[in-house]
């Protein structure tokens, strides 16, 4: 199957930013996706990138994608205490018989400290 | 705008208990799936459907059952629940082309004692 891979934890301090990596097999991805999960509730959609696509910034967000490598990572600027959640890395493939699956990593433990 | 609606959100069943989750789209939505969410992990998928009267298998099916008879509704049986399916579980739809954004629901959390 295929594979995503995060690191489990990242630790900053307020007002620096923050820089959460993932890896992918899947060479045919279409998108790949960061969504946010906050403790107790569901998965919240950050932003998305197109695998034609080497970046991607939407506020204090910012999304690098290597393809050559498969790599893919999120930077926050600014982090703040409200961005502590975990963070799901995850690809989307559209080919044969997978019809728009979702490939998640095992998400990474942001901790903002004040 | 309701979005993807999941219930019931928290339920403790007994071993051997069956019981269904329930999952509603109202955003006209051919595509839907069942996600598990064990602790620590990403999300797996169980079962899919591309449409309504079409079904089919994920990674993690066994246990499960599922049923698509209308677009809207798309709900997931748990036969004879066993402590293994202790996990959080999440609905998730899309319009069912590719670049299309997967909408989730809020989850159902689920101990099987």
């Amino acid at each position: 199957g295929e594979d995503v891979e995060q690191s489990l934890f990242l630790s900053v301090r307020e007002g620096d930013s923050s820089v959460i990596n993932c890896t992918y097999t899947d060479s045919s991805s279409t998108y790949l996706y960061w969504y946010k999960q906050e403790p107790g509730a569901g998965l919240q959609l950050l932003t998305y990138i197109f695998s034609n696509m080497d970046m991607k910034q939407d506020q204090r967000l910012t999304v690098l994608l290597n393809k050559k490598d498969k790599h893919l990572s999120l930077r926050i600027a600014d982090t703040q205490t409200g961005d502590s959640a975990i963070y799901f890395c995850a690809e989307s493939i559209w080919r044969g018989s997978t019809l728009g699956r979702l490939y998640f990593g095992r998400g990474t433990q942001l901790t903002v400290w004040p | 705008n309701a979005g993807v609606t999941q219930t019931p959100k928290f339920r403790i069943l007994k071993i051997g208990q069956s019981m269904t989750l329930q999952c509603a789209q109202d955003m006209n939505h051919n595509y839907m799936y069942w996600y598990r969410q064990d602790p620590g992990m990403g999300l797996k998928l169980i079962y899919y459907s591309v449409g309504a009267g079409i079904t089919d298998k994920g990674e993690v099916p066994n246990g499960y059952n599922v049923s698509r008879s209308t677009t809207e509704d798309f709900p997931l049986r748990l036969e004879l629940a066993a402590p293994s399916q202790t996990s959080v579980y999440f609905c998730a739809s899309n319009l069912g082309e590719s670049g299309n954004t997967i909408y989730f629901g809020e989850g159902s959390w689920l101990t099987v004692v």
